[in-house]
């Protein structure tokens, strides 16, 4: 199937550091969406990139999709307490529109 | 701000009973999705539902499962005889039609199949 794969699977940073995560397919994406689920919680939307090379920033997070659109990542620089979480991305089908989920990316931050 | 919201927050069953799991979407969304999630593991795709039926479902979504919006505002996850490998995180999330693709997750449900 067309899965995402995503690494490191947990990253442990200290507070204000910087650390970027990555998600990779064997396949071209038509787009890849980042979200964020805090421990106990539920997925929380960040961000879409359907562009070649495209690049979005939200505060702290630089979100890019690569020129070959098979990758993408997410970098936090600065890292907070509130960082804390983990970071999937996922594939949109474009029929239906269901989310394929990477294996994720559990980050932990020492203060 | 909208949200989805799914009842109950934690469901505890026997194996082999049947469980239901709402879910009430935003209310002018449109497509409606579950997902579960094993503890520990990835976010997996169930089902999409639009127009009252089912677009989309997974290999996950088997005869044991159905969906239902039995009414204009709820979604329903109905699980007929619950297995052990059934315990897992539920989510419901809906969409709104057209323009973003934006999917929005409720907090979900905890399903422990004892």
């Amino acid at each position: 199937g067309q899965q995402v794969m995503q690494i490191p699977q947990y990253q442990h940073v200290q507070e204000g550091e910087d650390f970027t995560t990555y998600c990779n397919s064997s396949t071209t994406l038509s787009n890849i969406q980042w979200y964020k689920q805090r421990p106990g919680g539920h997925p929380v939307f960040l961000i879409q990139l359907v562009k070649s090379g495209e690049v979005k920033k939200q505060k702290r997070l630089t979100f890019q999709f690569g020129e070959a659109k098979k990758n993408s990542s997410l970098h936090i620089t600065a890292t907070q307490t509130t960082d804390v979480g983990t970071y999937f991305c996922a594939r949109l089908a474009a029929a239906g529109n269901k989310l394929t989920f990477g294996g994720g990316t559990r980050v932990l931050v020492k203060p | 701000e909208p949200e989805v919201t799914q009842t109950p927050s934690h469901q505890v069953t026997q194996m082999g009973q049947e469980v239901i799991l709402r879910c009430v979407p935003i209310s002018n969304h449109l497509y409606f999705y579950w997902y579960r999630q094993i503890l520990g593991q990835k976010v997996e795709f169930l089902v999409s539902f639009y127009n009252n039926e089912i677009s989309e479902k997974s290999e996950i979504f088997d005869d044991q499962f159905s969906v239902e919006r039995p009414d204009g505002s709820n979604f329903t996850l109905k699980i007929r005889s619950t297995k052990l490998e059934d315990s897992a995180m539920y989510f419901c999330a809906s969409r709104i039609a057209g323009g973003t693709d934006t999917q929005y997750f409720g907090p979900g449900t905890r399903l422990t199949v004892l």
